[in-house]
């Protein structure tokens, strides 16, 4: 069974730092591109971050230079570095890939990340 | 950067009835790079669309998507109970990012 499994979320301070990972299964991390999205309570989707399977990595505006992802190949997962956290982090966090198709057609259940004092 | 906008915000339709959901972006978008996503409450986003017109793996047939260039459409022809949800327009791949549009509810009249 194709699925992913965000973990690592949780309540941090304002200017702290947390990981998200994602694990896949049934199929491999490095062999599609995997991404990240957010949706803040009450609130749309928010593309974060993606990583396609030679390695180029791209950000959302509002995270560039705060956020890194990162996949570990031999434990086929995928990983979200979150440094400098503000309030307006404050999100479900989702993992997604596409498999059967070029959009997002697998998502994971999502990890909620609060960001405050 | 390309920016998505949808119409209306809401949907106020009743079981049987057709939905017609506008999705508008700033720049022309590659119709192979446009997917329409369902969203319930507490649940992870689910594709429904690809391509502005290819339906996702277990999608029924009353979903439709349509449109190129800079407007698209995704028409339910006739609504379940279980269609009533948030559904949002994404491109992807434009210049390797991606973009959501802020979403059109669709509730029961």
């Amino acid at each position: 069974e194709v699925q992913l499994v965000e973990s690592g979320g949780g309540l941090v301070q304002p200017g702290g730092s947390l990981r998200l990972s994602c694990a896949a299964s049934g199929f491999t991390v490095s062999s599609n591109y995997m991404s990240w999205v957010r949706q803040a309570p009450g609130k749309g989707l928010e593309w974060v971050s993606v990583i396609y399977s030679g390695g180029s990595t791209y950000y959302a505006d509002s995270v560039k230079g705060r956020f890194t992802i990162s996949r570990h190949n031999s434990k086929n997962t995928l990983y979200l570095q979150m440094n400098s956290l503000r309030a307006e982090d404050t999100a479900v966090y989702y993992c997604a890939s596409g498999y059967y198709s070029p959009a997002f057609d697998i998502w994971g259940q999502g990890t909620m990340v609060t960001v405050s004092s | 950067e390309i920016v998505l906008t949808q119409s209306p915000g809401t949907l106020s339709l009743s079981p049987g009835e057709r939905a017609t959901l506008s999705c508008r972006a700033s720049q022309s978008v590659s119709s192979s790079y446009l997917a329409w996503y369902q969203q319930k409450p507490g649940q992870a986003p689910r594709l429904l669309i690809y391509g502005a017109s290819s339906r996702a793996t277990g999608i029924p047939d009353r979903f439709s998507g349509s449109g190129s260039g800079t407007d698209f459409t995704l028409t339910i022809s006739r609504l379940e109970p279980e269609d009533f949800a948030v559904y949002y327009c994404q491109q992807y791949g434009s210049s390797l990012l991606f973009t959501f549009g802020p979403g059109t509810k669709v509730d029961i009249k």
